[in-house]
């Protein structure tokens, strides 16, 4: 059975600071691996997809990378601003089913 | 472009009482997914159908949820009858393929 965690749980940082978030998952036969960010009160925006056959996915300030023999993936958020302030999800499809496994998600703050 | 649409956003009931939750997906998307959010048990997929053919139901909790997709633009999720521990929040998510779209979620309470 396919467990996503993710760490840290919470984390709180100054603006302009570049940015780690973790992501680990116990089975390595994923198809792809997702990084969404939800805001309070709102569903989840799709931020970053990898495939299983890629390594990385890059969208602005943001590049997400994919591990798949470790069983990880980190989203690199590059200059942190306030308005990254949201949750931060990882989800793994498993085989060729579009089944979403999420992991518990990293709450980020940036002050100004 | 409209995107999936949830109604409503706030439910709050009686325990016991029948709650039925709606979804209208993305026109053009073939899959839709019905996700429950609770702070102890984070985000869980509890039904999803593949061109109006429920495929996987296996998060859905017990027999008192059930789910419908009569056609290709819209979905129910009802629960009945409603427990206090049903209280969470409910998304409804659609797809072409990846990634999933979400709607804001119905925020549901029971007392």
């Amino acid at each position: 059975k396919q467990e996503v965690t993710q760490i840290p749980a919470a984390l709180s940082v100054p603006e302009g600071e570049n940015l780690v978030l973790n992501c680990s998952f116990t089975d390595s036969a994923i198809y792809n691996l997702q990084w969404f960010r939800q805001d309070p009160g709102k569903g989840l925006t799709s931020l970053l997809l990898i495939q299983s056959s890629q390594r990385e996915q890059t969208s602005g300030r943001l590049n997400a990378s994919l591990d798949k023999s470790s069983g990880r993936s980190t989203l690199y958020i590059a200059a942190s601003q306030p308005g990254d302030s949201a949750t931060y999800l990882c989800a793994a499809t498993g085989g060729y089913t579009d089944k979403l496994i999420f992991g518990t998600g990293t709450r980020l703050q940036v002050f100004p | 472009d409209a995107g999936v649409i949830q109604s409503p956003r706030h439910e709050v009931t009686e325990m016991g009482q029948e709650v039925t939750l709606r979804c209208k997906p993305i026109s053009g998307h073939n899959s839709l997914f019905w996700y429950r959010q609770t702070m102890m048990r984070g985000l869980e997929l509890l039904i999803y159908f593949n061109n109006n053919v429920p495929i996987d139901d296996s998060g859905m909790p017990e027999d008192r949820f059930s789910a419908k997709m009569p056609n290709a633009s819209f979905s129910t999720l009802k629960i009945q009858p409603s427990e206090p521990r049903d209280s969470a929040v409910y998304f409804c998510a659609s797809s072409l393929g990846q990634p999933q779209h979400f709607g804001d979620g119905t925020r549901l309470s029971i007392l």
